[in-house]
């Protein structure tokens, strides 16, 4: 089973600040099953992107996706006060698994 | 609106079942399919299973074989989770989500989660 690390664990930044969060995947996967997930306390988590760079229906595009083959990133341009908060990463397809989680907090 | 909306939190004793339910309402229904994920305590995201209703087939995560059972009734777009053998570490918030999917007639391939439901708190204690 392929296993997605997220790096750092935590993140403290500054709104206004560029937020780059890595996930890497254990092998090579298809990055049009890669997506990126935000997740605030008390809330579901809210989809951000799929298929590597996707951004979903309504998602400012402060936020982007890049990556290919073993490692992703999740970029934040720059960060609002309500852009704090834990990232996740998943693969889905054949496999369907989430990275341990990145958390965004405020410096 | 695509709403999914799950019932209430449960405390359950170790050893017993719990059965959650997620209404699905505002978008279309049979062409999604509905999955459970799960995130215990201070832990990251945990996909359980997923059910395609159009066909009422349900995989599962080999780490909840055997343990959880997804079931969906049709008539009131519900789809259920019921975990049995509940352990103290099965305490989590339990979420449904629709996704996009391809049936397979021996396992159903899962795609990434665009509208999620509210969460229902289990707690498994003594």
């Amino acid at each position: 089973e392929i296993a997605l690390t997220q790096s750092p664990g935590t993140l403290s930044l500054s709104p206004g600040e560029r937020a780059a969060l890595s996930c890497r995947a254990s092998q090579s996967v298809n990055s049009n099953y890669l997506a990126w997930y935000q997740h605030k306390p008390g809330q579901a988590p809210r989809l951000l992107i799929f298929g590597t760079s996707n951004r979903a229906t309504g998602i400012p595009d402060r936020f982007s996706g890049s990556g290919s083959g073993t490692d992703f990133t999740l970029t934040i341009s720059r960060l609002e006060p309500e852009d704090f908060a834990v990232y996740y990463c998943q693969l889905y397809g054949r496999s369907l698994t989430f990275g341990g989680g990145t958390k965004v907090d405020i410096k | 609106q695509v709403q999914l909306v799950q019932s209430g939190a449960e405390m359950k004793k170790p050893g017993s079942s719990v059965k959650v339910s997620c209404k699905a309402s505002g978008g279309p229904f049979n062409t999604y399919a509905i999955n459970w994920v799960r995130q215990a305590p201070g832990q990251g995201l945990e996909w359980m299973g997923g059910i395609i209703p159009i066909f009422g087939t349900a995989d599962y995560a080999q780490k909840f074989q055997g343990r959880v059972t997804i079931t969906m009734d049709e008539s009131t777009r519900t789809a259920h989770m019921e975990l049995s053998s509940l352990r103290s570490d099965d305490t989590a918030v339990y979420y449904c989500a629709r996704g996009g999917y391809v049936w397979g007639s021996s396992r159903s391939t899962y795609y990434y989660f665009d509208f999620w439901g509210q969460g229902t708190l289990v707690r498994v204690s003594s």
